[in-house]
């Protein structure tokens, strides 16, 4: 059973740079499937962020491009993002996922981390 | 504004039936049959449990359900239970600017 846990501060000063981990245990990032980062601010919808893949190839949803980097590390079994510039608009929970072979649907999601950016 | 519209809450009573719409656009759910649904519980990590608009994973209770119509894709929970409990909401690929586009979500309350 494939797990993911997401970690990183819980509080991030507005202009700074938010930088949370999705680890992944129960099998290997280096498989063929593509691995997400979503979020959910307060009172909102899921937004997608962006995604990965076990060979380093990336998509960016294009509102958030220009200040997001997402990258994956075999060696450590793990997945990472950084979002540059923040501000009170991306306080949100921020979730890992894995999108299942066939490219259809999201089939194992981490819980999810809390991230407020307040000063 | 979410990319797919669903409702904000609905509720039933235990034993009953509630069905949850989830509405797009012809760029994702008119076109595509990669729609999916996912329960979300407070402290836990989302769970699949409808994709390809109506196939259920293993180990999901057949009292969900899937459908699709057109650009409005639906989820029904049949012998509503306690446990039942949560947020709702669905997911569709789409060939627009993102691949990915989700619901805003709805609150599934058992009265």
């Amino acid at each position: 059973q494939v797990q993911l846990q997401e970690s990183g501060p819980g509080v991030v000063k507005p202009s700074g740079t938010l930088s949370l981990t999705c680890a992944v245990s129960g099998g290997p990032v280096s498989t063929h499937n593509w691995w997400s980062w979503v979020r959910q601010s307060p009172g909102k919808g899921l937004e997608w962020i962006g995604e990965v893949s076990h060979t380093g190839d990336v998509t960016y949803n294009p509102s958030l491009k220009s200040r997001v980097t997402i990258s994956v590390d075999s060696s450590k079994n793990q997945l990472s993002l950084t979002v540059n510039s923040v501000t009170a608009t991306d306080t949100a929970v921020y979730f890992c996922a894995r999108a299942n072979d066939g490219y259809s649907h999201f089939d194992y999601w981490g819980q999810g981390t809390l991230v407020t950016v307040s000063s | 504004q979410s990319a797919l519209t669903q409702p904000a809450s609905a509720s039933g009573s235990p034993g009953q039936s509630i069905t949850i719409s989830c509405t797009g656009t012809s760029d994702d759910i008119g076109t595509f049959d990669f729609v999916s649904w996912y329960q979300n519980k407070p402290d836990k990590a989302p769970k699949l449990i409808i994709y390809d608009v109506y196939q259920r994973p293993s180990g999901v209770s057949n009292r969900f359900s899937g459908s699709k119509s057109g650009k409005t894709a639906s989820l029904t929970i049949s012998g509503l239970q306690a446990e039942d409990e949560a947020d709702y909401f669905c997911g569709s690929y789409t060939s627009s600017s993102t691949p990915w586009v989700f619901g805003g979500g709805t609150k599934v309350t058992v009265l």
